[in-house]
């Protein structure tokens, strides 16, 4: 089965623009993930599902700052523009035929 | 879409607890359904997913021979039986809503159970 590896931690300034990653492990990096935001005290938000060609499909209402792109057996996402509720837990999730597959999440600070 | 799961609470350790999750806005019928759940301080843990008509279920390793997930299509709700519950099921479990042949696209509020004596 897959396995989903995000860095623990990334911060970037308000207004400025963050980059975080998720890698698929080797023999996966066709697959598709999704996204989700998770603020703190909240049940997560799906974002967007993105694809290994760069196309993304965003959910209902995720603002225009956030963005994806593919790379290899990269996925990422850009926010823009960092607000302050941009502070929170991403998580990227894929699955397999039968399992379904987290990664460890990424703790973005907004400074 | 709504979910709203319910049915969580403190139980023994060995005890068991069932949770319920009801949809609204959609489709129920149409959707494989996965139960999702999150340790206190930690991350996200898949536990359990069930088809649309409940003909295929899947469990991770660390809940199989315990939980058993099913639904009610007719009342559009999803539910997740727990028997031998352990301290390490502690936890706010989540459903969320499957697309098809992908990813979760909605989730619900989440409800806290806590296994403890």
């Amino acid at each position: 089965q897959p396995v989903l590896t995000q860095s623990s931690s990334a911060s970037a300034s308000l207004g400025s623009s963050v980059k975080l990653t998720c890698t698929l492990s080797s023999g996966h990096s066709a697959y598709i993930i999704a996204w989700h935001q998770q603020q703190p005290g909240k049940a997560p938000r799906y974002l967007m599902k993105l694809e290994g060609s760069g196309s993304y499909n965003k959910g209902s209402g995720v603002p225009d700052r956030f963005s994806g792109s593919s790379s290899g057996a990269d996925r990422s996402l850009t926010i823009s523009n960092l607000q302050s509720e941009d502070e929170a837990d991403y998580y990227c999730e894929t699955w397999d035929s039968n399992t379904v597959v987290f990664g460890g999440g990424t703790k973005l600070t907004v400074l | 879409v709504q979910l709203v799961e319910s049915g969580g609470g403190l139980v023994q350790p060995g005890g068991s607890l069932r949770l319920s999750c009801a949809a609204s806005g959609f489709a129920f019928n149409n959707y494989s359904m996965n139960w999702v759940r999150q340790a206190p301080g930690k991350g996200l843990e898949w536990v359990s997913t069930i088809g649309r008509s409940s003909s295929n279920t899947f469990y991770a390793d660390s809940v199989k021979g315990r939980f058993t997930v099913s639904r009610d299509n007719a009342k559009n709700s999803l539910y997740l039986q727990m028997n031998s519950l352990r301290a390490e099921d502690t936890a706010v479990y989540y459903c969320a809503r499957k697309m098809p042949g992908a990813v979760s696209d909605y989730w619900g509020q989440g409800t806290l159970v806590t296994v403890s004596s």
